[in-house]
């Protein structure tokens, strides 16, 4: 199984700051089978990236995915208050098909 | 635009089987697309617990394979799971979700199922 660790477990940032978000998995992935989702409280994961650097439908260009092998980083340009949410990497492929980091709590400062 | 919902009950005793059903509106569950489930526990992360094909294939997460069963109802656009001998830690939000090309692109709400007596 493919484990995929996500830094930091919390990151305090303030509105218009810049974010890095990072994804290391135990094996070398294939970067047409890593995504990241968004989630809010009370809400379900929204796909944001796939591919690890296509954005989703709807998703604002502030968001952007990179990364290769076992090294994935979301980055969000300027944050914007509706984005202090959980951030999740998922990779396809590797038995059981679909895991998940652990998660990234971004939170306002 | 492809909607999900998730229904069942609320609640299920120790060594019970906990059921669900994933109505499937705004598309066709037999697209093309695999759609699956994922589970929750509260506050905690994603687990995927397994997936279904309209033309029968099905794929399970192995940690939870021997107590599954995902399958799908053609005729009322839905599919379900079913998971037995549930105990506490099955407690979760379960999410249905269809997959995209390696992703899970569209999601329910989600519903929490409470394992107790």
């Amino acid at each position: 199984e493919i484990v995929l660790t996500q830094s930091p477990g919390t990151l305090s940032l303030s509105p218009g700051e810049r974010a890095t978000l990072s994804c290391r998995a135990s094996q070398s992935v294939s970067s047409s089978d890593l995504a990241w989702y968004q989630q809010k409280p009370g809400q379900a994961p929204r796909l944001l990236i796939y591919g690890a650097s296509s954005r989703a439908t709807g998703i604002p260009d502030r968001f952007s995915g990179s990364g290769s092998g076992t090294d994935f980083t979301l980055t969000i340009s300027r944050l914007e208050p509706e984005d202090f949410a959980v951030y999740y990497c998922q990779q396809y492929g590797s038995s059981p098909l679909y895991t998940f980091g652990q998660g990234t709590n971004l939170e306002i400062k | 635009q492809v909607q999900l919902q998730e229904s069942g009950p609320g609640l299920v005793k120790p060594s019970g089987t906990l059921s669900l059903t994933c109505a499937v509106s705004g598309g066709s569950i037999t697209s093309g697309n695999w759609w699956s489930w994922v589970r929750q526990p509260p506050g905690k992360g994603l687990e995927w617990i397994g997936e279904m094909h309209h033309g029968g294939g099905t794929n399970y997460n192995p940690s939870l394979k021997s107590r599954i069963t995902i399958s799908v109802d053609k005729s009322k656009n839905q599919f379900s799971l079913q998971l037995s001998s549930v105990t506490a830690a099955d407690t979760a939000v379960y999410y249905c979700a269809r997959n995209g090309r390696h992703v899970l692109d569209y999601w329910g709400q989600g519903t929490l199922v409470t394992v107790s007596s």
